[in-house]
């Protein structure tokens, strides 16, 4: 099974300023049949479901604000915050859908405000 | 817009059953796959099984296979869990969530609210 990691656990960030949170699969979640990383990530707010924001490594689902990017390739990823918001304090979690039917979390990174 | 509503959660002993449903609206069913996610108190997230849209087939976590059955009715929109051999370790919220796309290889863009499923005596 692929394991997903993440780091760090938690990270507090000034309003306007970049977070960075970082996800490391066990082994690659790259198709290479179509070139595609198999790796989503989620938001989840005190008392919310999660919410899709990134799909394919770096596709942005519709209606999740510019500031939110993916990158990576294989198995190191990154989520990025480009200028934090208040609203964005919540716990990020990455997902691998590569190794289906097994479709793993990372243990989760929660971002507070500084 | 896309709705997923769950019920059937609540608390149950160690070693009892519980069957959980997921009633969708919004989108053409019978079209998507379906996950069951939990979360257990101040954990992260789990997933624990998955159906294909037509129901032909169904995966499970290792750590409920055997004990836990993902069903289906297209007919009734509604998606299920059925929970046996319940432990204390399967205290969660479960989510139900729809698959972005119609096969499995993909990730889920719409969740429920979650229901409470709590095991103790």
């Amino acid at each position: 099974d692929i394991v997903m990691t993440q780091s760090p656990d938690s990270l507090a960030v000034s309003l306007g300023e970049r977070a960075t949170i970082n996800c490391k699969s066990s082994q690659s979640v790259l198709y290479s049949s179509n070139n595609k990383n198999y790796l989503a990530w989620y938001q989840q707010k005190p008392g919310q479901p999660p919410k899709l924001l990134i799909y394919w490594a770096s596709t942005r689902e519709s209606g999740v604000p510019d500031r939110f990017s993916g990158s990576g390739s294989g198995t190191d990823f990154t989520l990025t915050i480009s200028s934090l918001q208040a609203e964005d304090v919540a716990v990020y979690y990455c997902q691998q859908y590569y190794s289906t039917p097994q479709f793993t979390f990372g243990p989760g990174t929660k971002v507070d405000i500084k | 817009q896309v709705q997923l509503v769950e019920s059937g959660g609540g608390v149950v002993q160690p070693g009892g059953s519980l069957r959980l449903s997921c009633a969708a609206s919004g989108f053409t069913f019978s079209s998507y796959g379906m996950h069951w996610v939990r979360q257990a108190p101040g954990k992260g997230l789990e997933w624990v099984a998955f159906i294909r849209y037509d129901g032909s087939n169904k995966y499970y976590a290792d750590s409920v296979k055997g004990r836990f059955t993902i069903s289906r009715d297209n007919s009734k929109n509604t998606l299920y869990l059925q929970m046996n051999s319940l432990r204390a370790e399967d205290t969660a919220v479960y989510y139900c969530a729809k698959g972005k796309y119609s096969g499995y290889d993909n990730p889920t863009d719409y969740w429920g609210q979650g229901t409470l499923v709590t095991v103790s005596s």
